[in-house]
């Protein structure tokens, strides 16, 4: 099977910018995660997505970010405007349940100058 | 709320083996391990689901101690393969409350 594809890989853009990450997740999967990851540290939960409610989004810093996912099956993550400290590791996954295994992508690498 | 997980980092030779816990200060309902390479994704190693569970998939085995809250990660006759960051996530609260706690993972390092 097709695994969880993210895009980009790698995006470098101006404190004070829009930036938007994609997520497809796996064929079937209803559960969908953004993560937020810094070296050296786990994966931090942005939203979780059952289909396309969100069902978890306590830690969206929402002055600043946003998410959706239409038609419970692609997803997007927007942070506007970006600050230095978003510089992060930014991982999609998703599991055919919530206490299935996760299948991560390979995330999108974002440096904010 | 975070799982603490030690040690941070370990180095072996090839052949030896490792453990790596993971201790939650609430109780725990499931467990899953990961394993991370440097700039790939985290891949998913076992999931636990009850205490007293105890899994394994070649040399890669976990167990789950429901009443100390801990879960353990056993690697034996560590492979180079092996390397990487390891990560457990942790179930703290059931159905609706689910969410899924990672730690700040273990580096291992296998030397040849």
């Amino acid at each position: 099977e097709a695994g969880v594809v993210q895009s980009p890989r790698y995006k470098i853009i101006e404190k004070k910018q829009p930036v938007a990450f994609w997520c497809n997740p796996i064929s079937g999967h209803n559960t969908l995660y953004w993560y937020l990851q810094n070296l050296g540290q786990g994966p931090e939960l942005l939203i979780r997505y059952e289909n396309e409610e969100a069902v978890d989004d306590s830690q969206l810093p929402k002055d600043r970010f946003s998410a959706e996912r239409l038609k419970g099956v692609d997803s997007t993550l927007k942070i506007q405007p970006a600050e230095l400290g978003d510089s992060a590791v930014y991982l999609c996954a998703s599991s055919l349940t919530p206490r299935s295994p996760l299948h991560f992508g390979n995330g999108t690498r974002l440096t904010v100058t | 709320q975070q799982p603490v997980q030690s040690p941070q980092a370990v180095i072996l030779r090839e052949g030896e083996d490792a453990v790596i816990n993971c201790s939650s200060s609430k109780a725990l309902y499931s467990v899953h391990w990961y394993r991370q390479k440097h700039g790939e994704a985290p891949v998913f190693l076992m999931i636990l689901l009850k205490g007293g569970e105890q899994k394994g998939h070649d040399k890669i085995s976990a167990s789950f101690n429901e009443k100390k809250q801990q879960s353990s990660l056993y690697l034996t006759a560590s492979q180079l393969s092996y390397s990487g960051t390891y990560f457990c996530g942790t179930e703290t609260a059931k159905d609706s409350n689910y969410q899924l706690i990672w730690g700040a993972g273990t580096k291992l390092i296998i030397k040849p």
